[in-house]
């Protein structure tokens, strides 16, 4: 297992166009994290999966980010319409089940840039 | 909403300096302090979990410790070397199944 792995590194998008992000976790890690990190701040917290459901979505989840985790394995991450302002480091983490203070392994994340 | 708060918000510091900051968090519901060190271009990788008051952990020249009485963390750098330029994030995890993160403290070290 290679860790956790993001798709694209880097994405540059006009605004109002709608992009599409893929995390892969460890294999054996049931939970799933997405963050986003902009410049200056630390990463904040979007959605939360443990194996396929979504457990748990910030309100800066606006209707227009959804995120899906189909048969538990791989996780996406859309944003319609997009705008200058979510320009910013999208992170992607997993961690393993049972202990609660497993901390997150993080993929290398994706820089979107909106123009 | 949790507030976690990281001082200095970034540091400059000469090769051979030590140097330490802070991450301050609500004491209440606390269960557990992670810090992680965030390079350029890779991953924030894991350094710390701290989950008792007195906490005192060690990884070659990087310690911390931890309060959580008062609700505080220090991390220090013993004789900093430009590799360990990066941007130090503490994160707290109060029992829920998430951990919410400080704005980082960004040191560079110059050779």
């Amino acid at each position: 297992d290679t860790g956790v792995s993001q798709d694209p590194r880097h994405k540059i998008t006009k605004r109002g166009q709608n992009v599409t992000f893929r995390c892969d976790p460890i294999s054996e890690h049931n939970r799933l994290y997405w963050y986003r990190q902009t410049l200056g701040q630390g990463p904040e917290f979007l959605t939360y999966f443990q194996n396929e459901a979504q457990l748990e979505k910030s309100r800066l989840l606006s209707d227009r980010f959804s995120a899906e985790r189909p048969k538990g394995s791989f996780s996406t991450l859309e944003i319609q319409r997009t705008e200058q302002g979510d320009s910013a480091m999208y992170l992607c983490a997993s961690s393993r089940p049972g202990t609660g203070v497993a901390g997150y392994t993080f993929g290398s994340g994706t820089r979107l840039t909106v123009v | 909403i949790l507030n976690v708060e990281q001082s200095p918000q970034s540091l400059h510091v000469q090769e051979g300096d030590s140097t330490n900051f802070t991450c301050s968090f609500p004491s209440s519901n606390f269960y557990a302090l992670h810090w992680y060190r965030w390079e350029t271009a890779k991953s924030p990788e894991a350094l710390f979990v701290m989950t008792l008051n007195g906490d005192e952990k060690k990884k070659g020249r990087i310690s911390a410790t931890l309060n959580t009485k008062e609700g505080y963390s220090y991390l220090y750098i013993k004789g900093s070397q430009p590799e360990d330029s990066a941007t130090y994030l503490c994160a707290l995890n109060n029992a829920g199944n998430m951990l919410t993160f400080g704005g980082g403290t960004r040191l560079m070290v110059k050779p």
